[in-house]
């Protein structure tokens, strides 16, 4: 069975960081891309990005919101997709969801909450 | 990237059909066909109902079905339940390499 469990959430000021961790079993984690969509409190769903597996080179896009301040990594001997949030603004606020793949998302996680407030 | 275009809410009475629609421009759909449709309870992760435009993950009800025409998606529900009252989100792999959903549509069973 396939489980996705986000870890790292929590209160942040503005300005500061924050780690999340997407820890994965269920399936050959190498093998797949592994993506981070979040969604602010009674809003819509919000791509933010993904990473490739090794074998397409282990690249990474972002959407514009986040970029230059997100990246996301993958460590595959752990089967963990991380995600370092730098500079959080107050509108980075939301439950964060790893995700399998990159076009579309059969597997989801529960979730973590981020909440970036002074 | 500018999100893909929903109504805010559609409804209708059990039984019935209803039609979700998902506007973008040629960039987000381009020649790729890579339309997901999500399902999401509220508290809930969204569940991947349609993918690739038309194709149902297994354990889907085939009374949901996909289709494509231009820039624009939709999503058809046949034989409205009370249990299909939720959020639905389509998404598009576009031509840059990024992804975007829509704004989502609330559907309300009467």
């Amino acid at each position: 069975e396939v489980q996705l469990v986000e870890s790292g959430g929590g209160l942040v000021q503005p300005g500061r960081s924050l780690r999340l961790s997407c820890t994965s079993s269920g399936f050959t984690f190498g093998d797949f891309a592994m993506s981070w969509v979040r969604q602010a409190p009674g809003k819509g769903l919000e791509w933010v990005g993904f990473i490739r597996s090794k074998t397409y080179g282990g690249t990474t896009q972002y959407a514009a919101s986040v970029k230059g301040r997100f990246t996301i990594s993958r460590d595959d001997s752990k089967s963990i997709a991380s995600l370092q949030m730098n500079s959080l603004k107050t509108e980075d606020t939301a439950v964060y969801y790893c995700t399998r793949g990159f076009r579309n998302f059969a597997y989801w996680g529960q979730g973590t909450l981020v909440t970036v407030s002074s | 990237q500018s999100a893909l275009t929903q109504p805010a809410s559609v409804s209708g009475s059990p039984g019935q059909s209803i039609t979700i629609s998902c506007t973008g421009t040629s960039s987000d759909f381009d020649s790729y066909n890579y339309v997901s449709w999500y399902q999401q309870y509220p508290g809930k992760a969204p569940q991947l109902m349609i993918y690739e435009v038309s194709n149902r993950p297994s354990g889907v009800s085939n009374r949901f079905s996909g289709s494509k025409s231009g820039n624009t998606a939709s999503l058809t529900i046949s034989g409205l339940q009370a249990e299909d009252e939720a959020d639905y989100y389509c998404s598009s792999y576009t031509s840059s390499s990024t992804l975007v959903f829509g704004g989502g549509t609330k559907l309300t069973v009467l």
